[in-house]
């Protein structure tokens, strides 16, 4: 069966340090994987995508996240953590015969100041 | 343009009563998606449109919830005797179709959710 996990409930990150926020996939097929974040009160925005091509993709706010075929894994990374990234950030993926997406249970990013 | 809109965005009922939420999808959008999110939790994938394919069903948690997309565009989602542990946010979210190509290729834009409440 398709999954994605999130291995971590919480990441709390010192201001001004890099962040990393964990993901791993398991699908059948060339995955297409997303990062989607939450902020307090708002809506889900996409962050960013892999399809095909490069392995490192960047996205929105600085972000960027690197897919590994071997480890399975699409880690969301930023090299400078801001305060205002605290947010819920969701990994999903979709198998590439199945249009359906499925969404990690999401991990809640602390920058502290 | 006008993204993903939901309605109501909050709905208070009691428990037993039946409730409808709306979907509006962003135009020329073929999937259309139902999440749930309870307080705190991720998103629990409930059903999922694709054009004319026959939908996706196998995250309604009950023969209680059910779902239409009329016309290939507004979707609802009713929930029958509602229950206390029905309360959360429902979300809905569209993308485009597989094959469109494009930058845009399955991403998913979210609508604001409708927050439901069961006494």
């Amino acid at each position: 069966a398709q999954s994605v996990a999130q291995p971590e409930d919480q990441v709390n990150v010192a201001e001004g340090n890099p962040l990393t926020v964990k993901c791993t996939y398991s699908v059948s097929g060339n995955p297409y994987l997303f990062w989607y974040v939450q902020y307090p009160n708002r809506g889900l925005q996409f962050l960013l995508k892999y399809i095909t091509g490069d392995n490192l993709v960047k996205g929105s706010y600085g972000f960027e996240a690197e897919f590994n075929k071997s480890q399975t894994s699409f880690h969301l990374k930023k090299p400078s953590a801001l305060v205002s990234d605290s947010a819920l950030y969701f990994c999903a993926v979709t198998p590439n015969r199945d249009d359906k997406i499925i969404f990690g249970k999401g991990t809640r990013l602390h920058i502290l100041p | 343009g006008a993204g993903v809109s939901q309605s109501p965005s909050n709905k208070v009922t009691e428990k037993g009563k039946d409730v409808e939420l709306r979907c509006d999808p962003i135009s020329g959008h073929t999937a259309l998606y139902w999440y749930r999110q309870s307080l705190g939790q991720g998103l629990e994938f409930l059903i999922y449109f694709q054009g004319n394919s026959a939908p996706d069903k196998s995250g309604l948690p009950s023969d209680r919830f059910s779902a239409e997309r009329t016309g290939g565009s507004v979707s609802t989602l009713t929930i029958q005797r509602t229950q206390q542990e029905d309360s959360a946010v429902y979300l809905c979210a569209s993308s485009l179709a597989r094959g469109a190509g494009g930058s845009a290729y399955n991403e998913q834009f979210f609508g604001p959710g409708t927050r439901l409440t069961v006494l």
